[in-house]
């Protein structure tokens, strides 16, 4: 497709399970980036990736969560023994070097 | 380190003019953003404004930017329903890799 895709788009899990979610960035983006929206909140900063550099880790909140990009291309957000304050809409966003931000619709996470 | 502030809610009727406010603390920002994002999507880039600019006009939309004062609007003209949405501000610095999002602006347009 032409945008950025994210999937699922919703997820229900239970308290202390992992969670993987997806992220297709647009076709020829090498940077791509990972925030978390929690309700009401503005977008909190989680990961970047950048072509084959070491990506930048700064915003990830606890060692439960981390991240992969594999090939350049997608990229996977796990979060392992997932808390009540880990629901949240996690929203992906891939960009060339430099230029604006496309993000995807996010995963609604909901974690009971 | 560096913030971003909004206000939280605007309300403006059908053909007003809207104008949403941000201020940013860094002084170093390259580049600033709005972004509009409708119930259940991501976030949609409007427009953005060189740090070295003071005004830029795209069709409905005028972006102001006072760098002494670290203050960005949007003003959008001739506001419609469509228009109604969470407007976020977003600054940018040449080897800061992250945007810095505010916490947006609900805007509300009545009939």
């Amino acid at each position: 497709g032409a945008g950025v895709s994210q999937s699922p788009s919703n997820k229900v899990t239970e308290k202390g399970k992992d969670v993987e979610l997806r992220c297709d960035p647009i076709s020829g983006h090498t940077a791509l980036y990972w925030y978390r929206q929690s309700l009401g909140q503005g977008l909190e900063f989680l990961i970047y990736f950048q072509g084959n550099s070491a990506p930048d880790k700064s915003g990830l909140p606890s060692d439960r969560f981390s991240a992969e990009r594999t090939g350049g291309s997608v990229s996977t957000l796990t979060i392992q023994r997932t808390q009540q304050e880990d629901s949240a809409v996690y929203l992906c966003a891939s960009s060339l070097v430099g230029a604006a931000l496309h993000f995807g619709n996010g995963t609604r996470l909901t974690v009971t | 380190g560096e913030d971003v502030e909004q206000s939280l809610f605007l309300s403006v009727r059908e053909g007003d003019s809207s104008v949403i406010n941000c201020t940013y603390t860094d002084s170093s920002s390259t580049y600033l953003y709005w972004y509009k994002q409708e119930p259940g999507a991501g976030l949609q880039l409007l427009t953005y404004i060189f740090s070295n600019m003071d005004m830029k006009q795209d069709q409905r939309l005028t972006v102001l930017l006072n760098k002494k004062d670290k203050h960005l609007s949007l003003r959008i003209a001739d506001t419609q329903t469509g228009d109604s949405a969470i407007y976020f501000c977003a600054e940018s610095e040449t080897g800061r890799r992250a945007l810095t999002f505010g916490s947006g602006t609900r805007l509300q347009v009545q009939p």
